[in-house]
C-alpha cells in the first residue's frame, strides 16, 4: 500500500507570495491533518480535515488555510508569506473508525523556504 | 498542549537495549500513550501505543506503570538507524487526527 505522498518536496518562495502544498493520503484514509515544524516551535498542529470538512484547527493565523477534496486529497495554502513561515510542513493521514483515530501516518513533508 | 515529560537526550551503545522514559502524571483514564520517532528531516514514524497493558510489536515494547503515570519505550537491540528524536504523546483516540508533540528525546546510538 502506498504511503502518504506530499508534493512538492522542496519549495522556495519570496516574501508576500502565496503557496499551495498537496497531500495524498493512504488509500482508504479519509482524515488528513497538517503540521508545521520549525526549530524554534517544534511540531505544531495546523488543522484537520475529514470528509471535506475542517474538524479541528490549531492556533495559526488566517493566512494558513486548507481544503480537502472528495477523493480525500488535501491542500494547504499559505498567503502573504513571511520569513517565519519557512518550515517543514507535514501531512498525516488516518483511518477514522467509530472509536476515533488510532495511529497517524506521516508523509515526508514539504520543505518551504521563504526568502 | 504536550502532557508529557521526556529527557532531552540519551545515548545508547549499538546492540544494547535503549530504554526511553516518559512521565505523564496527569494522564486520564481514557488517554492512550503513543510513541513516534522522527529521523532527521523525515516525517514522524508511528512506533507503538497502549492504554494500560504492556505492548510489543516488531519495532519495540511499551511498558506502562500500573498507575499509568509513566512509561518506557524499549528498543531491544538498538542499531545506528534508530538514531532519531522519540516523542511520547498522550491522547484520546476520539480526538480525531490531532497529535500534540512535545520536545521529545534525541536518541543517539553509538557504534
Amino acid at each position: 500500500k502506498a504511503g502518504v505522498t506530499q508534493t512538492p518536496r522542496y519549495l522556495i518562495k519570496t516574501r508576500g507570495q502565496q503557496v499551495t502544498l498537496s497531500c495524498s493520503p493512504i488509500s482508504g484514509h479519509r482524515s488528513v491533518s497538517w503540521y508545521q515544524q520549525t526549530p524554534g516551535q517544534g511540531l505544531q498542529f495546523l488543522f484537520e480535515y475529514f470528509s471535506e470538512t475542517q474538524r479541528n484547527k490549531g492556533n495559526f493565523p488566517g493566512r494558513f488555510s486548507g481544503r480537502q477534496f472528495s477523493n480525500s486529497r488535501s491542500e494547504m495554502n499559505v498567503s502573504t508569506l513571511e520569513l517565519g513561515d519557512s518550515a517543514l510542513y507535514l501531512c498525516a493521514s488516518s483511518f477514522m473508525t467509530g472509536g476515533g483515530v488510532t495511529e497517524a501516518f506521516f508523509g515526508q513533508g514539504t520543505r518551504l523556504t521563504v526568502v | 498542549d504536550a502532557k508529557t515529560t521526556q529527557p532531552p537526550s540519551m545515548d545508547c551503545a549499538e546492540g544494547r537495549a535503549a530504554n526511553l522514559p516518559c512521565n505523564h502524571s496527569t494522564i486520564s483514564g481514557n488517554e492512550y500513550v503513543y510513541w513516534y520517532r522522527q529521523i532527521h528531516s523525515q516525517g514522524p514514524q508511528y512506533i507503538i501505543h497502549g492504554l494500560k497493558n504492556n505492548e510489543t510489536n516488531e519495532m519495540a515494547s511499551l511498558i506502562i506503570t500500573e498507575d499509568r503515570k509513566s512509561s518506557t519505550l524499549i528498543l531491544p537491540h538498538a542499531t545506528l538507524r534508530d538514531t532519531a528524536v522519540y516523542y511520547c504523546i498522550v491522547r484520546e483516540t476520539n480526538t480525531g487526527n490531532q497529535f500534540y508533540f512535545g520536545t521529545g528525546t534525541s536518541l543517539t546510538v553509538i557504534p
